[in-house]
């Protein structure tokens, strides 16, 4: 079955700098790859997400990028701020978006 | 609130016993997910629901675990004959009817410890 595997695990930034997690997927089958973040306590929100037949997509200060080639995808912030400290998961998804693998998690911290 | 429910919030219960959780998805959503979240981790996957037929089950999904959603739904995750590594926050979540859309919507959870 599908193995999604995350890094960093956890990860701490200055506001305003970038963030970057990665992760790497092991079916080729694969074809959907949403981002969650999930605050202390709250449910898990999707942030962006991408298709297999795109290679990157933009929404604001979020973007993510997909090398089916490889079998990665990566998570980019730019000008962090606060706000975006939290947990943030990648999955990968057969038959677009009916069970989801979820990574292990990385947490991000934004220092003021 | 038009999200996605789930009742009760929070479970203890005793080795032994057996639970019944709740969730209200979405209401035009016909997919229906169930998830399990350790501390630490990631939600993983635990069963699927189109309408009322559950579709697929994770390996996870012990015999003495079971879901329905009789009516295509709400949906109920009994655990039976709970034990302590059953302790958890058991996420629900629903997505459209719409196969273009393919972005899941959680529930707040039931976070189960089982003393």
């Amino acid at each position: 079955g599908e193995n999604v595997e995350q890094h960093p695990s956890t990860l701490s930034v200055q506001e305003g700098d970038s963030a970057v997690i990665k992760c790497t997927y092991s079916d080729s089958a694969s074809n959907y790859f949403p981002w969650y973040k999930q605050e202390l306590g709250k449910r898990p929100q999707l942030i962006i997400d991408i298709r297999s037949n795109v290679g990157e997509k933009k929404d604001q200060r979020i973007a993510v990028t997909l090398n089916k080639t490889a079998k990665h995808f990566s998570l980019h912030i730019t000008e962090t701020q606060p706000e975006d400290s939290a947990v943030y998961f990648c999955a990968a998804s057969i038959n677009y978006g009916q069970n989801f693998v979820f990574g292990p998690g990385t947490r991000l911290s934004v220092l003021p | 609130d038009t999200g996605v429910s789930q009742d009760p919030r929070h479970k203890i219960t005793k080795r032994g016993q057996n639970v019944t959780f709740r969730c209200d998805p979405i209401s035009e959503h016909n997919r229906l997910y169930w998830y399990r979240q350790t501390l630490g981790q990631g939600p993983e996957f635990l069963t699927y629901f189109q309408n009322e037929a559950q579709l697929e089950k994770s390996r996870l999904l012990s015999d003495r675990f079971s879901a329905e959603r009789p009516k295509g739904s709400f949906s109920t995750l009994e655990i039976q004959r709970t034990e302590q590594g059953d302790s958890a926050m058991y996420l629900c979540a629903s997505s459209s009817r719409d196969r273009a859309i393919h972005e899941q919507y959680f529930g707040p959870g039931t976070r189960l410890t089982v003393t």
